[in-house]
């Protein structure tokens, strides 16, 4: 059973279109993450979700929006996609917080976005 | 907030030589301090990771050594195999809470 999953694994689309990205685990974690790995590799967290809670909101623009229905779910919603938003998007969860082993961090495999 | 540089960017060996990859902290108060690995096209997975109680902790080939007094950490790797070829990523942590990453050490290994 995968731990954490994230679909699609490939979203290639136009400028100015709007497009999501799913994840869910089924670890039992409190805490979701995404994290944006650009071309050169550096892995920038754009958002934290504690227990469905916005608990990290870094700086990203609005046409970024995160959604959590639950705790095992967290949703990528991007608006009005750029050139910039190229990049491959990671899904991760942790235990939760305050608590041993709570930022260990289980990613997803990945999602490829390709804005043209 | 946290800062977590890393060095080198690149590191090429040859198959059974050592590879050290080097990081520094900002936050005395970081206490934790994770290394993931991230083969190509593949997900960051964790490898090892050391928490300010220990100097040092080993796990077959790859080690982690942490100095506090100077605010940085080590990743060795002794006899490398072309597997081990990654980007590796260290990390810093307070407490519990959120991780910073630094930009990461692409390993080459030749045969």
């Amino acid at each position: 059973d995968t731990a954490v999953s994230q679909t699609p694994k490939y979203l290639v689309t136009q400028m100015g279109n709007d497009k999501s990205i799913k994840c869910e685990q089924n670890l039992g974690h409190d805490t979701m993450y995404w994290y944006k790995q650009d071309s050169k590799k550096f892995l920038k967290i754009m958002f934290s979700y504690n227990n469905k809670e916005l608990i990290i909101n870094e700086t990203v623009p609005n046409r970024f929006s995160p959604k959590s229905p639950d705790k095992a779910h967290l949703n990528l919603h991007i608006n009005s996609l750029e050139l910039g938003d190229s990049a491959v998007y990671f899904c991760a969860s942790s235990l939760g917080t305050g608590i041993s082993g709570a930022n260990v961090l289980t990613f997803g495999a990945g999602s490829r976005l390709t804005v043209l | 907030g946290e800062n977590v540089e890393q060095h080198p960017s690149t590191l090429s060996v040859q198959e059974g030589d050592s590879a050290v990859i080097k990081c520094t902290y900002s936050d005395s108060a970081s206490n934790y301090f994770p290394w993931y690995k991230q083969e190509l096209g593949k997900r960051p997975q964790l490898i090892i990771d050391i928490r300010s109680n220990v100097g040092e902790k080993k796990d077959q080939r790859i080690a982690v050594t942490l100095n506090k007094t100077a605010k940085h950490f080590s990743l060795h790797i002794t006899e490398t195999q072309p597997e081990d070829s990654a980007v590796y990523f260290c990390a810093a942590s307070k407490g519990y809470s959120t991780l910073t990453f630094g930009k990461g050490t692409m390993l080459l290994v030749s045969p």
